[in-house]
Order: C-alpha cells, then sequence, then structure tokens
C-alpha cells in the first residue's frame, strides 16, 4: 500500500490564482481530513470527509473547498489564494474516527 | 469552545532522562486521545492513542496517562534518544451526532542533548 498520497510537494502561486491539492489514498478508509500547518503552530482542519459524496467545514474552512466523489481521493481547491494560506497542507485519512489518522507528507504551498 | 492546550511547546532533554508532555482539553465528551510525531519534512505519525475507558496505556519507552475528571493526559518518553527529536502533537476526538471532530494540541519540540 503506497498510503496516503499528496501531489504536488511544492508549490508557489500568485495573489488570485487557483489550484488543486490532490490527496489519495489506497486503504479504504472512510474518512479523509485536510488539515494546514502554519510555522510553528499545531495543525488546524480545513475540511473533512466521513465518505463519498460527503464533506464538511472545519476550523479553518474559508478560501477552500473540496470534494469528494470517490473513496480513494479528496482534492483540496483554491480558487483565489493569498498569502494568508501560505502554509504546509497534510492530507490524512483514518478507517473511521476512532482510529488514528494517517498522514500523507504534506504540500508547501507560498502564495505571493 | 472546543480547544486542546499543548504544553510546554519547547522541551530540551539530555540523552537518557524521560520527557513528558501535557495537554489539557475542554470538552468532556472527548474519548480517544492520539498522540503524533512530526519528523522534520514529514507527514505526522501516531504513536501511541488511549480511550476514555482506560487510564494509562504503554508501548516500550512511551506511556500515556489519562485523567478524564482533570480532563488532562500526558505523553511520557523514557530513556530519551536522539531519534525522539521531533515535534509532538496530542489530540482529542469529540464525538457528534453525525462525525466525530478531532483538535489538535499546537504541538511540542522535543531536542534530545547528546
Amino acid at each position: 500500500n503506497a498510503g496516503v498520497t499528496q501531489t504536488p510537494k511544492f508549490r508557489i502561486l500568485k495573489i488570485g490564482q487557483s489550484m488543486t491539492l490532490q490527496c489519495t489514498q489506497d486503504m479504504n478508509h472512510n474518512y479523509m481530513y485536510w488539515y494546514r500547518q502554519d510555522p510553528g503552530m499545531g495543525l488546524k482542519l480545513i475540511y473533512y470527509s466521513v465518505g463519498a459524496g460527503i464533506t464538511d467545514k472545519g476550523e479553518v474552512p474559508n478560501g477552500y473547498n473540496v470534494s469528494r466523489s470517490t473513496t480513494e481521493d479528496f482534492p483540496l481547491r483554491l480558487e483565489l489564494a493569498a498569502p494568508s494560506q501560505t502554509s504546509v497542507y497534510f492530507c490524512a485519512s483514518s478507517r473511521d474516527s476512532q482510529n488514528e489518522q494517517f498522514f500523507g507528507p504534506g504540500t508547501r504551498l507560498t502564495v505571493l | 469552545g472546543e480547544n486542546v492546550e499543548q504544553h510546554p511547546s519547547t522541551l530540551s532533554v539530555q540523552e537518557g532522562d524521560s520527557a513528558v508532555i501535557k495537554c489539557t482539553y475542554s470538552d468532556s465528551a472527548s474519548n480517544y486521545f492520539p498522540w503524533y510525531k512530526q519528523e522534520l519534512g514529514k507527514g505526522s505519525q501516531l504513536i501511541i492513542d488511549i480511550r476514555s475507558n482506560v487510564g494509562e496505556k504503554k508501548d516500550q519507552r512511551i506511556a500515556v496517562t489519562l485523567n478524564k475528571t482533570a480532563k488532562h493526559f500526558s505523553l511520557h518518553i523514557t530513556e530519551t534518544q536522539p531519534e525522539d527529536s521531533a515535534v509532538y502533537f496530542c489530540a482529542a476526538s469529540i464525538p457528534r451526532s453525525s462525525a466525530s471532530k478531532i483538535i489538535f494540541g499546537s504541538g511540542t519540540r522535543l531536542s534530545i542533548r547528546p
């Protein structure tokens, strides 16, 4: 199993540009999550999904959108990139809410 | 609101000594408490977890204790080694009608001095 994979690893965007961060898991997990981690800070939940077709907001959803058309994929969309969205983004998945979350390697995004 | 506080934010210990990281949570309904280790440039990995019906759990050099009355839980690492240097995150899972919500602490940067 590859576990949780994320692409790209790094990206630099200009203000106002849009992009999609990809996340895929091959463990047949129902739950998937997107977090952002600012320098020296903990993880903040952006969005999560408890299964295909179901998504819900986390702590900091503004400026982001997600979709969950399949169990495996959970892309995160930034429509109008802002400098405040400069961060490292981690995707995670878990079998359910009471089991460990498996994390991807992260995407380092810089918005200039 | 719901939050998890984690202390200290940085911790430096001599190799071979013990390290303790403490977390408190606000929602008494929290029932699952995982600890994650994040090495430089990598995603987080679960190192140990504890459920609310258990007071203590141990796995080799790592142990976690839970005090539900006081709403705090702690990570204990004994006989620390250089590879223990990392950022550690605690978390608390709060059950909800639709899906549980997991809240992370702000992290502790642990450095092991040789």
